[in-house]
């Protein structure tokens, strides 16, 4: 079986400050990687995600998560949060032929 | 916009009755997945078609039920409804059941409320 914790329900931080948002997957076998995000009132995108190769992988509005498979991690940051990344953010995991299996979500206040 | 689409957005019904949720995933795209998204149990898988067959079920009660027709859209139906099952209803597709990454592609969601 697969699961995913997302140990921070909320992350408050004020504008212009890094962010980690935190993940950790448990899987018996190889596994993709993803963070969606989910602004209010809207459907889940894909934030990024990780598939093989390079450990980094970073998305077009800068955020970047770092795959470890020996701690099983795949956590989220960015060095400068802007008010528009107030959002909810979910890890999420896909082991073999199984569905995506999602964690409980962070939800990233930016503050002024 | 990701080109799923769900109707309807919004949906107050009450406890006992049916409703019937429908998707129609992204032109290409074989694999419909429902979601039910709730503030107790987060993000819960529910049911996965793949090209009018069921592929895969999650965790869904046997109240609920769906389908996959010809044309690819889904519809979801939920019936004798209780109060839990207020939630918000997702649907999201994806082009290859399994090789590939796994991406999925969201609506945005059906929003259920059971009075």
């Amino acid at each position: 079986a697969q699961s995913v914790t997302q140990l921070d329900s909320q992350v408050p931080v004020f504008e212009e400050a890094p962010v980690e948002l935190r993940c950790n997957y448990s899987s018996s076998v190889s596994v993709y990687l993803f963070w969606y995000v989910q602004y209010p009132n809207q459907g889940l995108q894909l934030l990024l995600k990780y598939l093989s190769g390079s450990t980094l992988v970073k998305s077009i509005n800068g955020f970047e998560a770092e795959f470890n498979k020996s701690q099983t991690s795949f956590h989220l940051r960015k060095p400068s949060v802007h008010i528009s990344d107030t959002a909810e953010y979910f890890c999420a995991v896909k082991a073999g032929r199984r569905a995506l299996t999602f964690g409980s979500g962070t939800r990233l206040q930016v503050q002024p | 916009d990701s080109g799923v689409t769900q109707t309807p957005k919004h949906l107050i019904t009450a406890t006992g009755q049916r409703v019937t949720l429908r998707c129609s995933p992204r032109s290409g795209d074989l694999s419909v997945y429902w979601y039910q998204q709730s503030l107790d149990q987060g993000l819960q898988f529910l049911i996965h078609y793949y090209n009018g067959e069921e592929r895969a079920k999650g965790n869904i009660l046997e109240r609920f039920s769906a389908q996959q027709f010809p044309d690819l859209h889904s519809e979801l139906n939920l019936s004798s409804l209780e109060l839990g099952d207020s939630a918000l209803y997702f649907c999201a597709s994806s082009a290859i059941l399994n090789r590939g990454t796994g991406e999925l592609f969201f609506g945005e969601g059906s929003r259920l409320t059971v009075l």
